[in-house]
């Protein structure tokens, strides 16, 4: 079946603009992550979805980041006054229904904020 | 101390040698381990899970856990140039909610 897709694969934006990324969930999985993952790092966790809600958004870095998952499919990663800094890739992943499962990962998106 | 800590690396092997790549957490309470593989421009993928102490092999792929020293491993025997990849430690960390901690990674070169 298909895997785990994010759009855009790459995203240009300027200093201070609003960015939307999506991630298509493998169907059927429950729960859904999104990472970033600067050059050089590991991913790091941002939050993580259980269905609809938010099990865990300790690591988005401040009141600018802003996810959701609505229908506990499909999910949005929202970024408002983006800074320099916000530049990596956002990565997503899903997994069946989380807690020791395996994490099936997107292919992430770039984001450069110029 | 970092939650998830590796050896940044690079580690060289030849090829047909054992890489063995280590990892140590801080979460006493995390009961589940990963290893993902990552190459270069690509999103990481799963190479080992592991959630009991010992060994658990898989191929040329042994995963080794460790809880009462917070330590994991993974050793990739017959190391081939294919395995060239970064390696990714991830722990699932249950204190104060739910998370997978990546570490760093380490960069792995194999050798032909």
């Amino acid at each position: 079946g298909a895997g785990v897709s994010q759009t855009p694969s790459n995203k240009v934006t300027e200093k201070g603009k609003y960015v939307e990324l999506r991630c298509d969930p493998i169907s059927g999985h429950t729960a859904l992550y999104w990472y970033r993952q600067s050059l050089g790092q590991g991913p790091e966790f941002l939050i993580y979805f259980q269905g609809t809600g938010a099990a865990d958004d300790s690591g988005l870095p401040n009141d600018r980041f802003f996810a959701v998952r609505p229908e506990g499919s499909v999910s949005t990663l929202k970024i408002q006054r983006t800074e320099r800094g916000d530049s990596a890739v956002y990565l997503c992943a899903s997994s069946p229904t989380g807690s020791t499962d395996t994490q099936y990962f997107g292919p992430g998106t770039r984001l450069t904020v110029l | 101390q970092k939650e998830v800590e590796q050896n940044s690396g690079p580690l060289s092997v030849p090829e047909g040698a054992i890489a063995s790549l280590n990892c140590t957490y801080s979460d006493r309470v995390s009961q589940s381990f990963f290893w993902y593989r990552q190459y270069s421009g690509k999103s990481p993928e799963l190479i080992m899970s592991i959630y009991s102490n010992g060994d658990k092999e898989d191929g040329r792929f042994t995963a080794q856990l460790n809880k009462a020293s917070q330590y994991v491993s993974l050793l990739i025997r017959d190391s081939q140039p294919s395995d060239s990849a970064t390696y990714l430690c991830a722990v699932n960390i249950l204190t104060g909610g739910f998370k997978t901690i990546f570490g760093a990674g380490t960069r792995l070169f194999v050798k032909a």
